[in-house]
């Protein structure tokens, strides 16, 4: 299996700050064919279901916000949020769907200081 | 627009088997890969397995032995069986599609039902 580990496990960032998510997949998740991570970021909010938010690690799905930015190559990946919203208190997930099983990273908890 | 909805007993007894649905509307079974995917209290994101249109499945290694995920095309739904199930095995239970392809992220999801096993 594809362990993917993130880090921090929870952090505070004052609004209107930059939030930084990390992601390590314990084996590289780039299929050479095509030049694409198989890299999904995901956003969870209390009671509702994951949210995809960034998808081959760095394209943002339809609809999420610009201040959204996935990045990172090989088995190290980013979710950077710019500018922090009141509206990104979530658990955030990274996923690979490289292989399967497919694996999530532990989760990271967002929060305002 | 795609929509999942879970359905199921909340509550299961130990040793017995876990049974879920998933009903698919706004769109056709056809064509796409129906996965589960399970969340324990508090807990992170643990994925069950898929099911391929076609009836072809894959299972996670660690509940292979007792996952069995079936499809209804005439009912456009799928189902989850988990068997001999235990305090473990507490959870939301999520229904998932991929947004394209077999190898793609999960886009669309149901809004999870929690499965509590307890006598």
């Amino acid at each position: 299996d594809i362990v993917m580990t993130q880090s921090p496990d929870s952090l505070a960032v004052s609004l209107g700050e930059r939030a930084t998510i990390n992601c390590k997949s314990s084996q590289s998740v780039l299929f050479n064919s095509n030049n694409k991570h198989y890299l999904a970021w995901y956003q969870q909010k209390p009671g509702q279901p994951p949210k995809l938010l960034i998808y081959w690690a760095s394209a943002r799905e339809s609809g999420v916000p610009d201040r959204f930015i996935g990045s990172g190559s090989g088995t190290d990946f980013t979710l950077t949020i710019s500018s922090l919203q009141a509206e990104d208190v979530a658990v955030y997930y990274c996923q690979q769907y490289y292989n399967t099983p497919r694996t999530f990273g532990q989760g990271t908890k967002v929060e305002i200081k | 627009q795609v929509q999942l909805q879970e359905s199921g007993p909340g509550l299961v007894k130990p040793s017995e088997t876990l049974s879920l649905t998933c009903a698919v509307s706004g769109g056709s079974i056809s064509g796409y890969y129906w996965s589960w995917i399970r969340q324990p209290p508090g807990k992170g994101l643990e994925w069950i397995g898929y099911i391929y249109y076609s009836g072809s499945t894959n299972y996670n290694p660690s509940l292979k032995s007792r996952v069995t995920i079936s499809l209804d095309m005439s009912k456009n739904q799928f189902s989850l069986k988990l068997i001999s199930v235990t305090a473990a095995d507490t959870a939301v239970y999520y229904c998932a599609r991929a947004k394209d392809g077999q190898l793609a992220p999960y886009k669309y999801w149901g809004q999870g039902t929690l499965v509590t096993v307890s006598s």
